[in-house]
């Protein structure tokens, strides 16, 4: 079983609409959750990070967490075709740790 | 402000050939990072770097060398490649002080083993 478990997808939904994405794990010490967007043949870049539980509002993104579950989301509201990439999540147990358990991706498209 | 860069963007090996990615970054990171990412694996880590002159083995390790001689470099080696080691690699930096998991990406070097 993987340490981080996220539905690749595809993912594809009509401009202005709500993305929910997820993830589950299993290390109960994970306290940093992270989501990372990926433009086509691009490097990853961070787009919000989480510490502990709760929720993050940045703009149209809302990242919550939820550790009594091991369950990450990640909601974008009013979709835009800019917003057609994938999706990764990680997940470290400090602020310091090198190593970042990431899912595996999901890849949204959002149509015109 | 380049950011992180690396060299090549592509590449195409035959079986048993060697060869040296190169990643840099002026971000004046402490701590680098070499990935792998491959379909429905998600990125996987090969080595990575704390600081100029140290290095360590991440989870993928095998069939790969590294070496940080300056700060801004991190130089990944495969001597002797193989047909499994055809993939996206992408090298990260990283500040230290805490802010590990706030990583920076390079645009990827796509390897071809055949």
């Amino acid at each position: 079983q993987k340490e981080v478990e996220q539905d690749p997808g595809p993912l594809s939904v009509p401009e202005g609409a709500i993305v929910s994405l997820n993830c589950t794990y299993s290390n109960s010490a994970f306290q940093y959750f992270m989501w990372y967007r990926q433009y086509s043949r691009k490097g990853p870049e961070l787009l919000m990070y989480t510490y502990s539980s709760g929720n993050k509002e940045d703009g149209r993104f809302t990242a919550q967490v939820d550790k009594s579950s091991k369950y990450i989301s990640l909601f974008i509201r009013d979709s835009q075709p800019s917003d057609s990439a994938t999706y990764l999540c990680a997940m470290s147990v400090t602020s310091n740790d090198y190593k970042l358990s990431f899912g595996a991706g999901t890849t949204v498209t959002v149509r015109a | 402000n380049a950011g992180v860069t690396q060299t090549p963007k592509f590449r195409v090996l035959k079986t048993g050939q060697s060869m040296t990615l190169l990643c840099a970054q002026d971000m004046n990171h402490e701590y680098m990072y070499w990935y792998r990412q491959d379909p429905g694996m998600g990125l996987r880590l090969i080595h990575y770097s704390v600081g100029e002159g140290t290095t360590a083995k991440g989870e993928v390790p095998d069939g790969y060398n590294v070496s940080r001689l300056k700060k801004q470099n991190f130089l990944l080696g495969l001597e002797s490649a193989a047909p499994s080691q055809t993939s996206v690699y992408f090298c990260a930096s990283s500040p230290g002080g805490g802010l590990s998991y706030e990583q920076y990406f390079g645009p990827g070097t796509r390897l071809t083993v055949t």
